[in-house]
């Protein structure tokens, strides 16, 4: 069953505290990409990254550390410095091969600082 | 000016109307376009692409791309109140600019009403 896996579906976060999300897919993809959806907004780039053991900063990586040591994988580390953490954190994955760009979703994670 | 810009809704239309969601981008070189329909409180799940000027249809959706007016639009026949969701307009710069990067829209809300 492939698919993206995303974990855990709802966290808790004190202030100060860092947290990492995990992303995991099945479906062979190169690609794979961290958003951020605030409510009633659209999704933000945080890192992306083409191949294991490379990555790129998007639109709004400040307080965000990503590492890519396999392809199956792309955890995101939610710092003590990113100041307004509350969201929904997207992780999405695509292949690199071909003429078409097509990124897929994992279920999401909803991060809660209290 | 936004990136990509998306008529802000909320849209209301009956069962069974076609829904007519527009959607504009700024950067001439952008090369892929996609909508996605998100959920309350889900992940976006995509629903159409479109690479090349014209129509592009899909079951009861229809992708609607003009390069030269830099609008992409979404059609929905015969509304059901299952489409009620937010839509996602995205674009792909393309490879040698953003490194297959998508940018979104902020959405619009559509409800179809019974």
């Amino acid at each position: 069953d492939g698919g993206i896996t995303q974990s855990p579906k709802y966290l808790f976060r004190k202030e100060g505290q860092n947290v990492t999300l995990s992303c995991e897919q099945n479906l062979n993809h190169d690609a794979m990409y961290w958003y951020r959806q605030d409510p009633g907004q659209g999704l933000r780039l945080i890192y992306y990254s083409q191949i294991v053991n490379d990555f790129q900063k998007g639109d709004i990586a400040e307080g965000y550390s990503v590492s890519r040591e396999k392809k199956e994988s792309f955890p995101l580390t939610v710092t003590s410095a990113q100041k307004n953490p509350t969201a929904f954190y997207l992780c999405a994955s695509r292949m690199t091969s071909g003429a078409y760009n097509e990124q897929f979703f994992g279920p999401g994670t909803r991060l809660t600082v209290l | 000016q936004k990136e990509v810009e998306q008529n802000s809704g909320p849209l209301s239309v009956p069962e069974g109307a076609i829904a007519s969601l527009n959607c504009t981008y700024s950067d001439r070189g952008s090369q892929s376009f996609f909508w996605y329909r998100q959920y309350s409180g889900k992940s976006p799940e995509l629903i159409m692409s479109i690479y090349s000027n014209g129509d592009k249809e899909d079951g009861r959706f229809t992708a609607q791309l003009n390069k030269a007016s830099q609008y992409v639009s979404l059609l929905i026949r015969d509304s059901q109140p299952s489409d009620s969701a937010t839509y996602l307009c995205a674009v792909n710069k393309g490879r040698e600019t953003s490194g297959s990067r998508l940018t979104f829209g902020e959405g619009t809300q559509l409800t179809v009403n019974p």
